[in-house]
């Protein structure tokens, strides 16, 4: 199982601001490893959201930002829109695993 | 562009063993912090980390799989390859390879394959 817990659900209206947390440990988040976030639409792949905690690669919109506090992320979506509508994942590395860990994952659902 | 693509069989038999294969482009993993990962997803859970490449073929594997993972790389043929040995049902998912820059940041991702174990 996981290491790192998420919600396993949000929902909001359109263009509200929803938030996902993202709960780690000593040895993955609160060890200071950079937090990534994915977003995956139904049937597709996932695709890179946040990258070190709240970069946001070329393309992605800013309505998305990221941040890391302690042993814990968030990722933040304001003015929520209908496409917003997907599975999103965070993402660190994990001292005591050497290796990466994916969270338990949250489906964001827009009224 | 970077594209990455899997390949492999779609149904597995229980006891055998899996090999993937992910074919790329647009990057050499021979350049200094590329890396190649490897990720799975049962139908209707979370994303599973399985392993990953150096672009100096070190390795790293899940804890948990690791008894029953190899990861290899052939540079000239662009591709990465994931071999799973005893394979069960719980097994059955689809694998995704993906490219990261060396911070563990999976950018480009292939579009998977679905794989099934069952008899």
């Amino acid at each position: 199982q996981s290491v790192l817990t998420q919600p396993p659900s949000v929902s909001g209206a359109p263009g509200q601001r929803v938030s996902i947390s993202c709960a780690g440990s000593s040895s993955n988040i609160g060890a200071d490893y950079d937090v990534h976030w994915y977003q995956q639409l139904p049937g597709t792949a996932p695709k890179l959201l946040i990258y070190g905690n709240s970069n946001r690669p070329s393309g992605v919109p800013d309505r998305f930002s990221g941040s890391k506090s302690g042993t814990s992320a968030s990722l933040a979506i304001s003015g929520l829109q209908a496409e917003d509508e997907a599975d999103y994942y965070c993402q660190s590395y994990d001292s005591s695993l050497s290796g990466s860990v994916f969270g338990t994952g949250t489906k964001v659902t827009v009224l | 562009q970077i594209t990455l693509k899997e390949s492999g069989p779609t149904l597995v038999k229980p006891t055998q063993t899996l090999t993937l294969t992910c074919t790329f482009s647009g990057f050499s993993l021979t350049t200094s912090g590329v890396h190649v990962g490897w990720i799975r997803q049962p139908p209707g859970k979370a994303l599973e980390w399985l392993a990953l490449i150096y672009w100096d073929d070190g390795k790293r594997y899940s804890t948990s799989l690791r008894s029953r993972l190899t990861i290899t790389k052939d540079t000239s043929k662009k591709q990465v390859v994931l071999t799973m040995t005893n394979m069960d049902p719980v097994d059955t998912a689809t694998y995704y390879c993906a490219h990261t820059g060396g911070d563990w940041a999976f950018d480009y991702w292939g579009q998977g394959t679905l794989v099934t174990v069952s008899s």
